[in-house]
């Protein structure tokens, strides 16, 4: 069982469309975090959202973390092929020992020219 | 500054022979993590060590599998008598706690560049 369920799991859009990717969990996390990854490389962060009701935009991108933290979600506007890759979310339930981070299974996003 | 480094970057093996890949994390994270990816599959988590507690083994998939982390802070793992479906790329991670809020709540991770390990 995943503690982060990610949806979709899979996205292709042309250029130029708007998108949203979903992070949900029956579990409260202090924070949350967005990765993305690059075929041949490991994940880097995006962004890391913590108070609940948190919205941060990173450019085109928009994070939000759920009211009640248990979810979050990636929304890209006017996709673009440097957009593609992909986009995991990641956070340590709240109260767990150590810390130890969770990731979901990811959104593999592909856009086309 | 430097950043997670992982040796060797490609490692292809014979089935049964046993394997070590290493881990250099960034100077002073507390923590470290090795996941394994297979071909476009998300993270699979293996192992994690926290500073000086016992590490969070829960995710090695057989006993074939282990890990160590010598003084804080190079890791190795170590893969025994090596079988097929052991190929994939294995990426390690490092943290530190950020200033601000609780010990460990936000463990944002630095990944390296991973290991593709292929078992023939």
């Amino acid at each position: 069982t995943q503690l982060l369920e990610q949806s979709p799991q899979f996205l292709s859009i042309q250029e130029g469309e708007n998108l949203t990717v979903y992070c949900n969990s029956s579990s409260v996390f202090s924070s949350l975090q967005w990765y993305r990854q690059e075929p041949g490389e490991g994940p880097v962060l995006l962004v890391t959202v913590v108070t609940g009701g948190e919205v941060k935009k990173l450019k085109r991108l928009t994070f939000q973390f759920g009211d009640a933290r248990k979810d979050s979600s990636l929304h890209i506007t006017a996709a673009q092929t440097g957009d593609t890759g992909l986009y995991l979310c990641a956070g340590a339930p709240r109260g767990s020992t150590l810390g130890r981070l969770y990731f979901g299974r990811g959104t593999q996003l592909t856009v086309w020219p | 500054g430097a950043g997670v480094s992982q040796s060797p970057s490609n490692k292809v093996t014979e089935k049964g022979k046993d394997v070590e890949l290493r881990c250099d994390p960034i100077s002073g994270h507390t923590a470290l993590y090795w996941y394994r990816q297979s071909l476009g599959q998300g993270l699979e988590f293996l192992i994690y060590f926290q500073g000086n507690s016992a590490p969070d083994k829960s995710g090695l998939p057989s006993d074939r599998f282990s890990a160590e982390r010598t003084g804080g802070s190079v890791s190795t793992l170590t893969i025994q008598r090596t079988q097929q479906e052991d190929s994939a790329v294995y990426l390690c991670a490092s943290s530190f706690p950020v200033a601000g809020g609780p010990s460990f709540s936000y463990n944002e991770q630095f990944f390296g560049p991973g290991t593709r390990l292929t078992v023939l």
